[in-house]
């Protein structure tokens, strides 16, 4: 089966701080996303990743940044946290699909509070 | 956003009934995919449904594509109790490579 594994299940951070959500796929998958969720608006995609060290900007990048070093790992960076930014988040990874298109799989999402 | 929309926003029926949604989108796409979410859980892939497809069936699952009018829908026949939850549409933008956009999601719930 395929894992996706988010690093915190539930997380309290303060306001201003430097914060880490890291994501691991056990599926060798090209592709990676980060999403945060809430009430009425659905997913919104914050960045994605198709190949190690490349990024590509979602709909709502500000005031985040990633990392992907590895294939396996793709890690948000909340840079300075603020309460606005207190969601669920949510990742995911897919086969590159070659235009074919492939079903992503998700994490079980972290659930971040900024106080 | 190129966000989708979903409709209805929330959906309540009975057992044994048809529940049907629609997901609207904006751009052009290479496919177009369903997702359940469980409670406060992360997403599970139901179906996806190429851009040259117009109607496509997995078990109870029904869903299909006009991409004339960037619409879609899905229709669950036969309704369970177990079906309650968001179900939420997913399009593949034609970008070259895949980036997913999630539509805002219907609350499915199915009474006993």
């Amino acid at each position: 089966d395929v894992k996706v594994t988010q690093s915190s299940r539930y997380l309290v951070k303060r306001t201003g701080e430097k914060v880490f959500l890291e994501c691991v796929q056990d599926m060798d998958h090209e592709n990676m996303f980060w999403y945060r969720q809430d009430p009425g608006l659905g997913l919104r995609l914050i960045y994605f990743s198709y190949d190690v060290k490349m990024k590509e900007k979602g709909d709502i990048p500000e005031g985040y940044s990633v990392s992907r070093e590895k294939k396996e790992r793709f890690s948000l960076i909340l840079e300075s946290a603020s309460t606005n930014q207190t969601s669920m988040y949510l990742c995911a990874s897919s086969l590159l699909g070659g235009g074919r298109g492939t079903e992503a799989f998700f994490g079980q999402g972290t659930r971040l509070t900024v106080v | 956003s190129q966000q989708g929309e979903e409709d209805p926003q929330a959906l309540s029926i009975q057992e044994g009934e048809n529940a049907t949604m629609n997901c609207s989108y904006k751009t052009s796409i290479n496919n177009l995919q369903w997702y359940r979410q469980n409670s406060g859980r992360g997403l599970v892939h139901l179906i996806l449904i190429r851009s040259n497809e117009r109607e496509k069936h997995s078990g109870r699952l029904r869903v299909t594509l006009d991409t004339s009018k960037k619409s879609s829908s899905l229709l669950i026949t036969a309704s369970r109790a177990a079906d309650t939850a968001s179900y939420f549409c997913a399009t593949d933008e034609n970008t070259g490579f895949q980036k997913l956009v999630f539509g805002t999601g219907t609350r499915l719930l199915v009474s006993p």
